[in-house]
């Protein structure tokens, strides 16, 4: 059980472009997703936290024009990398968790991204 | 300060070993606490959580002290499989606050 997909795995685009990537709890209705990026030998770093049907909430430093979150169901939550550039090259990862704040996250598989 | 500080790697030990993996958290109101294991470019996968009573998983026990915020993993009996890099995770109020990880080497 609790099994998150990540669609796409890998990305590869020219600057400008637009990148949305789905985040999808496939067994069990996650009342709350989180966006991780996670550079090269680095640590994994939360980028927002988002509840179905309201608005996500960033942390500081992340930009909510530049990395949006749509969570519209219990099972759906969507990033979109607008307008990317070579900087926001990195490794993408979702993850849900249902019920009370304390209990496990689980992971989605990543979404590399590459901006050429 | 970090808030989640763990042991430097790499660790390279031989199969059959015994490895012990410390970790200590700077926010004294952390609520729990987890061990994840992340492969070479792949998502961090749930190990075990870690509670003050201790928690043991076959050759994987957990440990937490909460007077000194410290957590343990050791790992018995250590086999190929193992090699990857160990995360210990503390949550905040929620939040998800990860260490960088400590990479595991088990040779033949």
């Amino acid at each position: 059980g609790a099994v998150v997909s990540q669609h796409p795995s890998r990305v590869i685009c020219k600057s400008g472009t637009s990148v949305k990537i789905e985040c999808r709890s496939l067994d069990f209705q996650a009342t709350t997703m989180f966006w991780y990026r996670q550079f090269p030998k680095q640590s994994l770093m939360l980028m927002a936290t988002s509840n179905e049907g309201s608005k996500a909430t960033y942390e500081q430093g992340v930009e909510k024009d530049k990395f949006l979150i749509n969570h519209a169901s219990l099972t759906l939550s969507t990033l979109t990398v607008t307008s990317a550039h070579p900087e926001d090259s990195s490794f993408y990862i979702c993850s849900a968790q249902t019920g009370d704040f304390d209990q496990p996250q689980h992971f989605g598989d990543g979404t590399r991204l590459s901006i050429l | 300060r970090k808030e989640v500080e763990q042991d430097p790697g790499p660790f390279n030990v031989p199969e059959g070993a015994t490895v012990a993996f410390n970790c200590t958290y700077s926010n004294s109101a952390s609520q729990s606490f987890f061990w994840y294991r992340q492969d070479c470019r792949k998502e961090p996968k749930l190990l075990m959580s870690v509670y003050s009573s201790g928690n043991e998983d076959g050759r994987f026990t957990a440990q937490l002290n909460r007077a000194s915020q410290y957590i343990s993993l050791l790992i018995r009996d250590s086999k190929l499989s193992d090699s990857a890099t160990y995360l210990c995770v503390v949550n905040q109020g929620g939040k998800l606050i990860f260490g960088q990880g400590t990479e595991l080497s088990v040779k033949p």
